[in-house]
């Protein structure tokens, strides 16, 4: 199975602030990786897939680089309603696979 | 409108069984893999297992390979987890998701419900 490692496990930062996570693939994933973000207790919600594609209805703040096995997602100018934890994801082999979280709380 | 909707979970003692459903509606149910992830407590996200639109393709984590099996029926507009031989860390919130995109393999997951929460304990 593809393992991704993600950077950091988790932050602190203040609300207008330039976030980037980074996942790394333990393979060459091409651009098959996605960004969910997690708010505790609510649905998961794609932000970023193939790469870089930013999802219908994501604020353009949010962007998605990389390819192979390095990836980042940013995030330019933190709101409140960024708080939460961010995933990514890999959808380039059966079975897919989960980075283990990134967790962005308030400085 | 895309809803996605879990029910199901309870609390099972291990080794038992349980059957979790799916009901989708808003887009044309047959045409989209449909997936299940889980969160275990203060874990992270899991990728369980998926099926296509037809049905004849599935795929499932190693985890539960041999214990889950994921099936739908597309005039019910639903996909089920049929969960046997249970154990206590199989306890977490279980999600339904649809595929983004119409076919096979699944690809990125674009809705998901709000969870059903199984617990397996004695």
């Amino acid at each position: 199975d593809i393992r991704l490692t993600q950077s950091p496990s988790s932050l602190s930062a203040s609300v207008g602030d330039r976030v980037t996570i980074t996942c790394g693939a333990s393979q060459n994933i091409s651009n098959s990786l996605n960004w969910y973000q997690h708010h505790p207790g609510k649905t998961p919600k794609l932000l970023i897939y193939d790469a870089s594609r930013l999802q219908r209805g994501v604020p353009s703040a949010f962007s998605g680089s990389g390819s192979v096995t390095h990836f980042t997602l940013t995030i330019t100018s933190l709101q409140r309603e960024d708080f939460a934890v961010y995933y990514c994801q890999q959808h380039f082999s059966l079975p897919y696979t989960f980075g283990q979280g990134t967790k962005v709380d308030i400085k | 409108e895309v809803q996605v909707l879990e029910s199901g979970g309870g609390l099972v003692r291990p080794g038992e069984s349980l059957r979790l459903s799916c009901a989708a509606s808003g887009f044309t149910f047959s045409s989209h893999a449909m997936n299940w992830v889980r969160q275990a407590p203060g874990k992270g996200l899991e990728w369980l297992s998926a099926i296509s639109g037809s049905g004849a393709s599935t795929s499932y984590a190693d985890s539960v390979k041999g214990r889950f099996t994921i099936s739908r029926d597309n005039s019910m507009n639903t996909v089920y987890l049929q969960m046997n031989s249970l154990r206590a860390d199989d306890t977490a919130v279980y999600y339904c998701a649809k595929s983004f995109r119409a076919g096979w393999p699944p690809g990125p997951l674009d809705y998901w419900g709000q969870g059903t929460p199984v617990t397996v304990s004695s």
